[in-house]
């Protein structure tokens, strides 16, 4: 099964407006990632958050984790039709079976209306 | 810079053919990965690599094969090609899990 839920699954907004998605994990991390991968194109990395770490920022976007909830957050903020895309945590684990993997979540898919 | 870099972009097999997906990568990363994308699936890995000579199992092994004879290559082998495993496959390179990881444009497979 995979590491990361994300909800919701589909989200529509009108530009301008702001974008949250939800992703939730199961075990202990080392740190969160989220990617965004446009319609059949690969996956480009957006923000990486370390376990220790509980906000950051990068330009529009806003990303925050609560490892004693096993749950991350990322905001876009002010839309653009150019957001639309699908987004998608992953998270890499600190040892063990979880060594050496990077799992990824089932992704949100983001429509931005102009 | 190529970064990652898959081929082919699309193939057809019959199944019961086999083949291998090329990946390879000019950033000197030690951790290489393949996924296979299905609809409502997300990412699922496949096998990963933490270093040359270094090679694991992921969530979905079964009918493919890797190894990595060298830091740049990372080929992916279907042993006997089956409908099950049309899919979208994806090779991905990093430093390691705790920095960004690079994908490449992805091979479309149709297995019929």
């Amino acid at each position: 099964s995979q590491q990361g839920e994300e909800d919701p699954q589909a989200l529509s907004i009108q530009e301008g407006e702001n974008a949250t998605m939800n992703c939730s994990y199961k075990t202990s991390i080392n740190n969160l990632q989220w990617y965004r991968q446009n319609s059949g194109r690969g996956l480009v990395h957006l923000i990486l958050i370390r376990s220790n770490e509980r906000e950051k920022h990068s330009g529009r976007l806003r990303v925050t984790l609560d490892t004693s909830k096993k749950s991350s957050s990322l905001l876009i903020t002010a839309s653009r039709a150019a957001d639309t895309a699908s987004y998608f945590c992953a998270t890499g684990g600190i040892g063990g079976t979880s060594y050496g993997k990077l799992t990824f979540g089932q992704g949100t898919i983001l429509t931005v209306h102009p | 810079n190529a970064g990652v870099t898959q081929t082919p972009k699309f193939q057809v097999l019959k199944t019961g053919q086999s083949m291998t997906l090329q990946c390879a990568q000019d950033m000197n990363h030690e951790y290489m990965s393949w996924y296979r994308q299905d609809p409502g699936m997300g990412l699922r890995l496949i096998h990963y690599s933490v270093g040359a000579g270094i090679t694991d199992q992921g969530e979905v092994p079964n009918g493919y094969n890797v190894s990595r004879s060298t830091t740049e290559d990372f080929p992916l082998r279907l042993l006997s090609a089956a409908p099950s495993q049309t899919s979208v496959y994806f090779c991905a390179s990093s430093w390691n899990t705790n920095t960004e990881a690079f994908f490449g444009q992805g091979t479309r497979l149709t297995v019929v």
